[in-house]
């Protein structure tokens, strides 16, 4: 069965500064691995999706890259903003027996905060 | 639309009370999900159903009761819930099929507390 572990738990960062958060996964047979936001309180919302033959993604300030053969993917947030302080979810998907859905084992995600 | 839906955004009820969790989607995705998530935990897989058919159920107590009347809606039923099943619930969707990029698009969540 899929774990995935996230560290750390907490980051506390400057505004301003590029930081990363790490994602590591036990099963590499993945054929993707997703990257969430999630504010407190609230639904998640997807930020970065990295398919199996992709090593890394990008949209805007993030970055996230993906390395099966280790295990671990990264979340790397440039020039840090108090708005992005949230919790980030990283999820590895397994596939059903149905063939039809797919099943996300989540990390425990990391609680940032960016202080102004 | 690509959205999911999820009403009531709150709730409030007791032990003996019965109440559904409501979920709806327009993007035509055929698999839907509900999850659990605790305080400060992930969350975790409740039920999938995939082409209106339940696929998994993870061992959920049978005082939750998912339905999926059609390929858009989902409901969860709620009766007899203890106060440790005070949560967020959310719901998800996904396009459901074996080569495509399946991105589940996840609702805003109900958070529900059990007094």
């Amino acid at each position: 069965k899929q774990e995935v572990t996230q560290i750390p738990a907490a980051l506390s960062v400057p505004e301003g500064e590029n930081l990363v958060l790490n994602c590591s996964f036990t099963d590499s047979a993945i054929y993707n691995l997703q990257w969430f936001r999630q504010d407190p309180g609230k639904g998640l919302t997807s930020l970065l999706l990295i398919q199996s033959s992709q090593r890394e993604q990008t949209s805007g300030r993030l970055n996230a890259s993906l390395d099966k053969s280790s295990g671990r993917s990264t979340l790397y947030i440039a020039a840090s903003q108090p708005g992005d302080s949230a919790t980030y979810l990283c999820a590895a998907p397994n596939l059903i027996s149905s063939g039809s859905a797919r099943q996300l084992t989540f990390g425990s995600g990391t609680q940032l905060t960016v202080l102004p | 639309d690509t959205e999911v839906t999820q009403t009531p955004k709150h709730l409030v009820m007791g032990m003996t009370n019965k109440k559904s969790l409501k979920c709806e989607q327009h993007m035509g995705h055929r698999a839907m999900y509900w999850y659990k998530q605790k305080a400060k935990k992930p969350p975790e897989l409740m039920f999938v159903y995939s082409y209106e058919k339940l696929s998994i159920n993870e061992s959920v107590p049978s005082r939750f009761s998912p339905e999926c009347p059609n390929s858009s809606l989902l409901n969860l039923h709620l009766h007899a819930l203890q106060p440790e099943d005070s949560a967020l619930y959310l719901c998800a969707s996904s396009q459901g099929d074996h080569t495509g990029t399946p991105l589940p698009f996840f609702g805003p969540g109900t958070r529900l507390t059990v007094l």
